[in-house]
Formats: C-alpha cells, sequence, structure tokens
C-alpha cells in the first residue's frame, strides 16, 4: 500500500530533551515536506525537499533541523524542543498529476502528536 | 502577500443537502488549487485538483469550480451523509512554485441525519 509513515504517532517530553519524528513514504516521491498544524493557523510549512540532499526552509523553521540522505527517509530534528513546538506534525510527499504539471499533490502520513512540557 | 480564506465557522447541514464551502484568496493568481479532505486526529487526504483554465471538475458526489475573476473556489457535495463530516481544506500553491503548497485553515462540515 502506497503510504507515508510517520513515528512516533504520540510524544510527550521535555523542554531542551532531543526527539527526531521518523517520515518515510514508499512511493519513490522525489518531494517531501513537513508541516505543523495548531488550531486557528492551519497547516503551515516548516521545511521541504525536492530531492536527496536539498532541503529548504518553510515557513516556519526557527527550531527545527531536516535531513534527506535518502529518498524515502525525511526525519524531522528537535534539536531542543521548547513548549512552544507543542503541535500536530505531519509529513507530506509528492507525486505530480500529469507531464509537466508542476502540481503538487500531496499524499500525508497520519501525524505525529507533540507534547513539549 | 498571498492570503486563503476559508469560513471558520463550522457548517452545519441536513443529510440529502448540498453543502457548499468557499474558498477566497487574493493577492495571486494560481495555476491550480486543490482540496484536501481531514477527519480528527488524521492526515489530510487529497481530493480534487482544477487548474486555471477549468471552470468546473467532478467525482462522483464531488464539485469543484473555481473562478479565477472573482478570485474564489466553490466545493460541492451532493447528496450529503453523515460520512462526509470532516474538515475541508483548500490550497494553492505559492506563487506558481513546485515548491510548496499552502493551506487555508480549513472549514470544518458537520452533516446531521
Amino acid at each position: 500500500e502506497a503510504q507515508v509513515t510517520q513515528n512516533p504517532r504520540y510524544l510527550i517530553t521535555v523542554t531542551g530533551k532531543k526527539l527526531t519524528v521518523t517520515c518515510s513514504q514508499n512511493m519513490n516521491h522525489e518531494y517531501m515536506s513537513w508541516y505543523r498544524q495548531d488550531p486557528g493557523l492551519g497547516l503551515r510549512q516548516i521545511y521541504y525537499s525536492m530531492n536527496v540532499e536539498a532541503t529548504d526552509k518553510g515557513d516556519v523553521p526557527e527550531g527545527y533541523k531536516v535531513s534527506r540522505k535518502e529518498k524515502r527517509n525525511f526525519p524531522l530534528i528537535l534539536e531542543s524542543p521548547s513548549p512552544n513546538q507543542t503541535s500536530l506534525y505531519f509529513c507530506a510527499s509528492a507525486s505530480a498529476t500529469g507531464r509537466g504539471s508542476g502540481a503538487n499533490v500531496l499524499t500525508f502520513g497520519a501525524g505525529s502528536r507533540l507534547t513539549v512540557l | 502577500s498571498q492570503k486563503i480564506e476559508q469560513n471558520s465557522e463550522a457548517l452545519n447541514i441536513q443529510e440529502g443537502k448540498t453543502a457548499t464551502l468557499t474558498c477566497n484568496y487574493t493577492n495571486y493568481s494560481p495555476a491550480y488549487l486543490q482540496w484536501y479532505r481531514q477527519d480528527p486526529g488524521r492526515g489530510p487526504v487529497f481530493l480534487l485538483l482544477i487548474r486555471e483554465n477549468e471552470k468546473e471538475k467532478r467525482k462522483e458526489r464531488l464539485k469543484v469550480t473555481f473562478d479565477t475573476t472573482l478570485k474564489q473556489s466553490l466545493f460541492h457535495i451532493t447528496a450529503s451523509q453523515p460520512a462526509d463530516s470532516a474538515t475541508y481544506l483548500c490550497a494553492l500553491p505559492f506563487s506558481g512554485g513546485y515548491n510548496k503548497l499552502i493551506f487555508g485553515a480549513g472549514t470544518r462540515l458537520a452533516v446531521h441525519p
């Protein structure tokens, strides 16, 4: 089954304790992205990656790091989590809808709910 | 800067009626627009994409329109069912770029039996 898998699904941690949220896709997609979702703010992009070893900042990258060493994996790293990073996180990967379309149809993971105390 | 607006108030309708959700955008002329469905605690799921040169797109009970003059998309669910209850998000590409989709905050739809 084509899917994006995130782990962990739920995590409670304390301020300053480094954590990594893993993301893996089995669709051979080149494009991957991380979003956070907060009430009333909708989905905001944290980082994205166009391909292996090619990552770039989204709208809210502060406090996060990513890496793309393999095409299928795109982990999100919080080096020193703070309470304002308490949120619901989604990883997504993209396939174009047609040749030359450039249209970015996203397949999302199930989400990772992170609480930082 | 570009902005997407969806009605933040929940839409409550009776089963069997047509639900209509609105997505407005400003300062922008997107090449396409997408609609996603999101159930509580789960990731959004892609429903439909409509391009700027298409006025209307249909998929089963779903219909999307795209008015580039009004800068508005309407999302219709005909013969609505309680299983259609969810939050619906519209999304547009950022400044014509492949790199980012900008999402609206979504409108919650509740279909009552």
